[in-house]
């Protein structure tokens, strides 16, 4: 089975600045797709950025950008000039790119909070 | 689009209650998704349906849990009876085909007293 962790229960970044969130992925697959989702004091998930596995470039959408690492299994979330509407739980997210049989779920981490300091 | 509608917002019973949770996915969504949210375990997926048949129900934690899809529409989660170890936050969530965009809905906060 696929595991996802994010080592970072916590991270605080003042407005304005850099802030870079870790996730690990263990796969024994080779299709996947990785997705970081946001989830807001308001509950909702909101999807901010996906990764397909066969695609070496990084994703990017706006400030939020990946540095995807497939070898080392590692997909990390960079959010530039940080806004006080980014504070939120961060999940990184694992989808295996086989389907059927159980395996069209997303497999989450825990999260890390995002504190952002104005 | 409306996006994913989930009822209630917040539900709050007595032990051995019967809970049912409601779901509304994004019309033309073929796959639909519930999950749980609790501090301990994260989030976890009880069951998925795709074009409303349960494909995948090995996240469902016993036998009091049930969850239905009668049509493309709407969907239920039902707990019989409810146990105070049920608390936790359920999540609908539908994609369409691209199965790992998932759309989810707000969420139902359950407390079972």
């Amino acid at each position: 089975a696929q595991t996802v962790t994010q080592s970072q229960p916590e991270m605080s970044v003042q407005e304005a600045e850099t802030v870079t969130l870790s996730c690990t992925y263990d796969t024994s697959e080779s299709d996947y797709y990785l997705f970081w989702y946001k989830q807001p004091p308001s509950r909702q998930m909101i999807l901010v950025i996906r990764q397909e596995a066969y695609k070496q470039q990084n994703a990017t959408e706006n400030r939020f950008s990946v540095n995807f690492q497939k070898a080392a299994k590692s997909f990390s979330l960079k959010i530039s000039d940080s806004q006080l509407g980014d504070a939120a739980m961060y999940f990184c997210a694992y989808r295996s790119g086989y389907s059927g049989g159980g395996a069209d779920g997303l497999t989450f981490g825990k999260g890390t909070h995002l504190i952002i300091q104005p | 689009d409306a996006g994913v509608i989930q009822s209630p917002r917040h539900e709050v019973t007595e032990m051995g209650q019967e809970v049912t949770l409601r779901c509304k996915p994004i019309s033309g969504h073929d796959y639909l998704f519930w999950y749980r949210q609790t501090m301990m375990r994260g989030l976890e997926l009880l069951i998925y349906f795709n074009n409303n048949v349960p494909i995948d129900d090995s996240g469902m934690p016993e036998d009091r849990f049930s969850a239905k899809m009668p049509n493309a529409s709407f969907s239920t989660l039902k707990i019989q009876p409810s146990e105070p170890r049920d608390s936790a936050v359920y999540f609908c969530a539908s994609s369409f085909r691209d199965r790992g965009k998932l759309f989810f809905g707000s969420g139902t906060q359950l407390s079972v007293l």
